[in-house]
């Protein structure tokens, strides 16, 4: 079974509200990682947190992790219809494997 | 339904010879995507393919990279003349036909060393 669990499965918003993911993880991690994907496209990659920062920003996004819950949070600002795709937390785990969740579709309504 | 299956899991070659990967996709998967990552990066996308098709190839570097998917047998990622940069993790992920974007069963990736 996939580690990575996102919730929710499922967002719709309107444009220029804020964006609320969180994923949730069973094992340690040596990092957490968010990926973007459009419809029929490859996975890009977001940004990545390792296991000692608690929060990290890179433009528009803020991703949060807390180790003693197991849990990160994706955070899309001000969002615009580009920004509109599936997102997806994936571990990378101490044994060197890495695993994705199932990800989150999120709606940006105009 | 066995996983996404990679081989071989750790391929060590010396600079200049050709490194061959195998990804062969979940049962009744059509869609492939190769991916790449260096130590403590996220993964980079390569190449997606499906069955005899390359759909977008936008991450894969213009020389000594090539990738098919032919209609019979896994995905293969082939890299030439192989240089110490191209010492990474490569990952493959499949997904099934109707779904490409949603769902990626990723496999446990091979890892190349080139010395």
């Amino acid at each position: 079974s996939q580690q990575g669990e996102e919730d929710p499965q499922a967002l719709s918003i309107q444009e220029g509200e804020n964006a609320t993911m969180n994923c949730s993880y069973k094992t340690s991690i040596n990092n957490l990682q968010w990926y973007r994907q459009n419809s029929g496209r490859g996975l890009v990659h977001l940004i990545l947190i390792r296991s000692n920062e608690r929060e990290k920003h890179s433009g528009r996004l803020r991703v949060t992790l807390d180790t003693s819950k197991k849990s990160s949070s994706l955070l899309i600002t001000a969002s615009r219809a580009a920004d509109t795709a599936s997102y997806f937390c994936a571990t990378d785990n101490r044994d060197d494997k890495i695993i994705f969740g199932k990800g989150t579709r999120l709606h940006i309504l105009p | 339904n066995a996983g996404v299956m990679q081989n071989p899991r750790h391929l060590v070659r010396r600079r200049g010879q050709e490194a061959r990967l195998r990804c062969s996709p979940m049962k009744g998967h059509s869609h492939v995507y190769w991916y790449r990552q260096l130590p403590e990066e996220g993964l980079k996308f390569m190449v997606y393919l499906q069955k005899e098709n390359i759909i977008d190839e936008s991450g894969m570097p213009k020389e000594r990279f090539s990738a098919e998917f032919p209609k019979e047998g896994p995905s293969i990622l082939r890299i030439q003349q192989v240089v110490r940069g191209d010492s990474a993790a490569y990952f493959c992920a499949s997904s099934p036909p109707g779904l490409a974007g949603y769902e990626q069963y990723f496999g446990p990736g091979t890892r190349l060393t080139v010395t």
